[in-house]
């Protein structure tokens, strides 16, 4: 089956500052890697995604890079806010289920 | 609300008891999945759903744990004789099932076997 590594496993930045969080995946066949931000005592929210038909998306302060031949796929945060502040997940699919990284503790120091 | 819902939101009970949890997918989301998530840990995929039909069940956890959509529209996870290593956040999330697509979760469900 599919095997997502994430890394940091933690993060702290200041407010303002970019934030960086790091995915590789085993499958070549994964061709869907959604990104998901979770609160505590929440379920995980969507707030990216991309295909594996595309090298880079962005959202307003949110970008998602892949590297299809590297296997790895990147989520960047610029001008971080304190609500940003959260466990991040990346994923991986190939359609029927999605295979879940660790997890990214997020802190942004105001 | 045309989100997912899940409930309850917390469930307590007394080991060797058989709890049982409701999702209602977003409506016309003919997938539904499955996850449970312990402390620290990322989802851990149980089983889908696509309609009516459960199309992965190797995942389930053991043969306490079962899951049911008979109508294609909402699901519910039985888990018989809980054991205290089965609390954890147990999450559904529904998607189209056309191609590759999003998935969105539900606020999970917060077991505590004591």
């Amino acid at each position: 089956g599919e095997n997502v590594e994430q890394h940091p496993s933690t993060l702290s930045v200041q407010e303002g500052d970019s934030a960086v969080i790091k995915c590789t995946y085993s499958d070549s066949a994964s061709n869907y890697f959604p990104w998901y931000k979770q609160e505590l005592g929440k379920g995980p929210q969507l707030i990216i995604d991309i295909r594996s038909n595309v090298g880079e998306k962005k959202d307003q302060r949110i970008a998602v890079t892949l590297n299809k031949t590297a296997k790895h796929f990147s989520l960047h945060i610029t001008e971080t806010q304190p609500e940003d502040s959260a466990v991040y997940f990346c994923a991986a699919s190939m359609g029927n289920q999605f295979y879940f990284g660790t997890g990214t503790s997020l802190t942004v120091i105001p | 609300d045309t989100g997912v819902s899940q409930n309850p939101r917390h469930k307590i009970t007394k080991r060797g008891q058989n709890v049982t949890f409701r999702c209602d997918p977003i409506s016309e989301h003919n997938r539904l999945y499955w996850y449970r998530q312990t402390l620290g840990q990322g989802p851990e995929f149980l089983t889908y759903f696509q309609n009516e039909a459960q199309l992965e069940k190797s995942r389930l956890l053991s043969d306490r744990f079962s899951a049911e959509r008979p109508k294609g529209s909402f699901s519910t996870l039985e888990i018989q004789r809980t054991e205290q290593g089965d609390s954890a956040m147990y999450l559904c999330a529904s998607s189209l099932a056309t191609g590759v697509t999003e998935a969105f979760f539900g606020q999970g469900t917060r077991l505590t076997v004591v």
